[in-house]
Parts: structure tokens; C-alpha cells; sequence
């Protein structure tokens, strides 16, 4: 239990429609990541959050978003599905300035029809 | 792109040590050496990391040759529950509020053989 939980643990949406996964980081952790891993893939970095600001963004197009809240935990809202949106979505949480101890989720399974 | 080099899949029979190799030839003086695992419909799960020095934690070993070219994980009793993706991973720390990525290649399939 690395104490990061993710809502939900599956999803399944039509493309074209916009979806948002949820986060719970580990308590006291101020940073927050989500990463994208299809299937046979390796995680695929989308964003980082530190203190409610973005703080570096990987090559994803600006459909998926996010936002982090005063309590530190997030959200990660993807408009316009497509098929190839179908992935495990994972929050990561780290904590203090320049910590890269980073603790994952279980997941966020999405599967784009 | 995934600054290391790893084979793709090893077998380690239980209850010996498993030793997963990288290759890291173009990591830079400030890049730390990040190891973590991924098991079956799970996040991945950092283990240890180090910089020049050997490290030893609860969970594994990591040695780091001189010229920090090359790294070994290694796992001293391989049990079943240490069947997963084992990912290698540079990464610059920073002292502080910078961004950082982990940028995950593939990695090692490990799989544990009773």
C-alpha cells in the first residue's frame, strides 16, 4: 500500500466524450504526476503538479488537463476521446522539494468505444 | 526516449539471486540511477536508487560500476512475488521545486521459476 488512491479503478467511455480520473495523494506529498501506459508499454509521463501549479508536461496535446487542489490531491480530465486514449492511467505522488521517491497508484483503467 | 538499455526478458529460479543488468552509457555527473517494478495490473513500485556508491536496502541491492556506465539490481532470494517489470531509470535530482519525469523504456520481464 503505497497510500495513493485512484477513482475510479475502471471506466469505459464512447470517443468523444471527456472523462476525469481522480487522485488521492499520499498524505504530506506535495507533488503530483500522472502517466499514461498502454498496454505492453512502459508509463508515458503526461504532467507534474507541484503546490496546485503545473511544473512540466510531457508530449501530450493540451486535451488532457489537470488540476491539483489545496489538499494536494488531483485531477486528470482528457476531453474529446479517442480510441487510442485507452491506457492505465497512473498518478504518482512524491513529496518535498526535490524528492523523486515517486509512489504510484493502482490505476486508472480506461477504455475508449 | 528511455536513456538505458535493459533485456527485455531473464528467468531466476526461486529462492536464488536475481541480477538485472542496465546500460546507462550516456548518463551525466548529476543523474541518479532509479530502479523501480512493476507487478502484473499494478503501479510500479520504486526500490532504490543511488549515484556512484552502492546501495542496500530492505528490498535490493544496487551496484553501480566506476565509470557509471552500467548498473546491476540485484534481488538476493528471488521469491514468485518478485516476478514483474523491473524498469531502470536516469534522473537528474533536483535541490528544488523543479519538474522531474521518470521516463520509462521497457524494461526487464523477470519471471521467478519455482
Amino acid at each position: 500500500e503505497t497510500g495513493v488512491t485512484q477513482s475510479p479503478t475502471h471506466l469505459i467511455k464512447t470517443r468523444g466524450q471527456q472523462v476525469t480520473l481522480r487522485c488521492s495523494s499520499q498524505s504530506g506529498h506535495n507533488t503530483v504526476s500522472w502517466y499514461q501506459q498502454a498496454l505492453g508499454q512502459g508509463p508515458q509521463f503526461i504532467f507534474q503538479y507541484y503546490r496546485e501549479e503545473e511544473n512540466g508536461r510531457g508530449n501530450f496535446p493540451p486535451r488532457f488537463s489537470g488540476l491539483q487542489f489545496p489538499n494536494y490531491s488531483s485531477e486528470l480530465n482528457v476531453n474529446a476521446l479517442e480510441l487510442d486514449d485507452s491506457a492505465l492511467y497512473l498518478c504518482a505522488s512524491s513529496g518535498g522539494q526535490g524528492a523523486t521517491e515517486a509512489f504510484f497508484g493502482q490505476g486508472t483503467r480506461l477504455t475508449v468505444v | 526516449d528511455a536513456k538505458t538499455t535493459q533485456p527485455p526478458s531473464m528467468d531466476c529460479a526461486e529462492g536464488r539471486a536475481a541480477n538485472l543488468p542496465c546500460n546507462h552509457s550516456t548518463i551525466s555527473g548529476n543523474e541518479y540511477v532509479y530502479w523501480y517494478r512493476q507487478i502484473h495490473s499494478q503501479g510500479p513500485q520504486y526500490i532504490i536508487h543511488g549515484l556512484k556508491n552502492n546501495e542496500t536496502n530492505e528490498m535490493a541491492s544496487l551496484i553501480i560500476t566506476e565509470d557509471r556506465k552500467s548498473s546491476t539490481l540485484i534481488l538476493p532470494h528471488a521469491t514468485l512475488r518478485d516476478t514483474a517489470v523491473y524498469y531502470c531509470i536516469v534522473l537528474e535530482r533536483y535541490s528544488g521545486a523543479g519538474s522531474y519525469q521518470l521516463t520509462f523504456g521497457k524494461g526487464t520481464k523477470l519471471s521467478v521459476i519455482p
